[in-house]
């Protein structure tokens, strides 16, 4: 089955951009949506599609796709912004799904 | 609003059965596909299984093919993950997600939105 990687951490100073990104074949195939995850709490929905923010989402949350390689952009990052990140697909064949390996962000 | 409501999780011993119940309410459940997604503690989130909003496709991960069954009841706008053999590495919260898809041309987009709050679902002896 395919994988979807990601950075495990990455760390941005408060107010700056930072860009998570997402590798996997099936991304060639299928457009990814990204989800927020805090400690103790169930994953939330951030982007979809080809960069569709979900109502109640701040615009500094934006997605965008090259290749095989998804992307995920904090611009002014906040501190409510620190969190675990994860980018989803459909596998290849279509018939399962496969999130990425998540990549915590800390805002320095 | 939309929510879902998991239940169902608990100590349960290696070999042993549970079933896990997400109840839907806020939107047309027998419209929609359904996911279950699983966290293990202190690791990333793993897909479980999908289920089309009239039941007539399931599908599964590797890790739980065999052993765990997906299953709805759309009169009751509820949500079943029946888990049969149960191993240590089954460990996990539990979560339910709706399943979203939109078309534009021919690109299908597809999410997850929104998420039940978890269930916690532990194999141990």
């Amino acid at each position: 089955s395919s994988e979807l990687t990601q950075d495990p951490a990455v760390s941005v100073a408060l107010g700056q951009t930072v860009r998570i990104t997402c590798q996997g074949d099936s991304l060639r195939s299928y457009y990814a949506s990204w989800y927020q995850q805090k400690p103790g709490q169930a994953p939330v929905l951030v982007i979809y599609g080809k960069n569709n923010r979900p109502s109640g989402i701040p615009d500094r949350f934006s997605g965008s796709s090259s290749g095989n390689t998804a992307s995920l952009t904090i611009t002014g990052a906040q501190a409510e912004d620190e969190a675990d990140y994860y980018c989803n697909s459909r596998d290849s064949s279509g018939n399962i799904w496969v999130f990425g390996t998540g990549t915590k962000v800390t805002v320095l | 609003q939309v929510q879902l409501v998991e239940s169902g999780g608990g100590v349960v011993q290696p070999g042993g059965s549970l079933r896990l119940s997400c109840a839907a309410s806020g939107f047309t459940f027998s419209s929609y596909g359904m996911h279950w997604v699983r966290q293990a503690p202190g690791k990333g989130l793993e897909w479980v299984a999908f289920i089309r909003y009239d039941g007539s496709n399931k599908y599964y991960a590797d890790s739980v093919k065999g052993r765990f069954t997906i299953s709805r009841d759309n009169s009751k706008n509820t949500l079943y993950l029946q888990m049969n053999s149960l191993r240590a590495e089954d460990t996990a919260v539990y979560y339910c997600a709706k399943d979203e898809v939109t078309i534009f041309g021919v690109v299908i987009y597809r999410w997850f939105d929104p998420w039940g709050q978890g269930t916690l679902v532990t194999v141990s002896s």
